[in-house]
């Protein structure tokens, strides 16, 4: 059990929805970080939040859309959702941002299916 | 950019046969690496990292991997597989982005353990 809790663990949706996806990283781990896996692409980097703040963006779409709140959770939106956004959405947690070093500590992740 | 490169998405080993997953990396600078394991229906978790304080790193369950310059290589290995050791691996390199340090992934290897 890494510690980050991820929910929901499976979702299946329409075309055109929208979705959040949950995430509570470890106790005292500031540092969120979103990736998407899929067969096509692999593991991609989405997007950082650090205690409250956007730290980096990756390869996330203008229809995705995250933040990280005062308690340090972290929801990740998806609009507009497209057959091609079916993925496993991965939540990671790390103490800080800043280390070169550090340890992603990642959930479950939650499986999104769009029909 | 830094990238790295997993070399075939699929490793077939026999129980007790040294196992050997290669990765290697492009970087401008001298580079943070690692290896992450996923189980099935399990999120990433770290099996070993380099950070230049040796060149080979041990990591969990019997795992190592070496740090060659010259290659620009970080290959993982395994004297003696075991049945529990099949399941995906990835090779990662941390690349700075707004001040923060985010982890790229290689398309990762899945790893075949036959009895």
């Amino acid at each position: 059990d890494s510690g980050v809790t991820q929910t929901p663990k499976h979702l299946i949706t329409a075309t055109g929805q929208r979705v959040t996806l949950r995430c509570s990283p470890r106790s005292g781990d500031l540092s969120v970080y979103w990736y998407q896996q899929s067969l096509d692409q692999g593991l991609q980097f989405l997007i950082q939040y650090y205690n409250g703040e956007e730290r980096a963006k990756g390869n996330i779409l203008e229809r995705f859309s995250a933040q990280q709140f005062p308690d340090l959770h972290s929801e990740l939106n998806l609009s507009s959702l497209e057959l091609g956004d079916s993925a496993l959405y991965f939540c990671a947690s790390s103490v800080g941002g800043l280390a070169p070093t550090g340890e992603l500590f990642f959930g479950e992740g939650s499986r999104l299916t769009v029909l | 950019a830094q990238s790295v490169t997993q070399l075939g998405s699929h490793v077939s080993v026999s129980e007790g046969a040294l196992v050997l997953l290669r990765c290697n990396y492009s970087s401008s600078v001298p580079p943070y690496l690692f290896w992450y394991v996923q189980y099935p229906n399990q999120g990433l978790q770290l099996l070993l990292k380099y950070t230049s304080a040796a060149t080979l790193v041990k990591g969990i369950n019997g795992f190592e991997a070496e740090f060659k310059k010259s290659e620009t290589s970080f290959h993982l290995t395994k004297p003696s597989a075991h049945m529990s050791d099949a399941a995906e691996y990835f090779c990662a390199v941390s690349y700075t982005s707004g001040g923060s340090y985010i982890p790229t992934f290689g398309r990762g290897t899945s790893l075949i353990v036959h009895p």
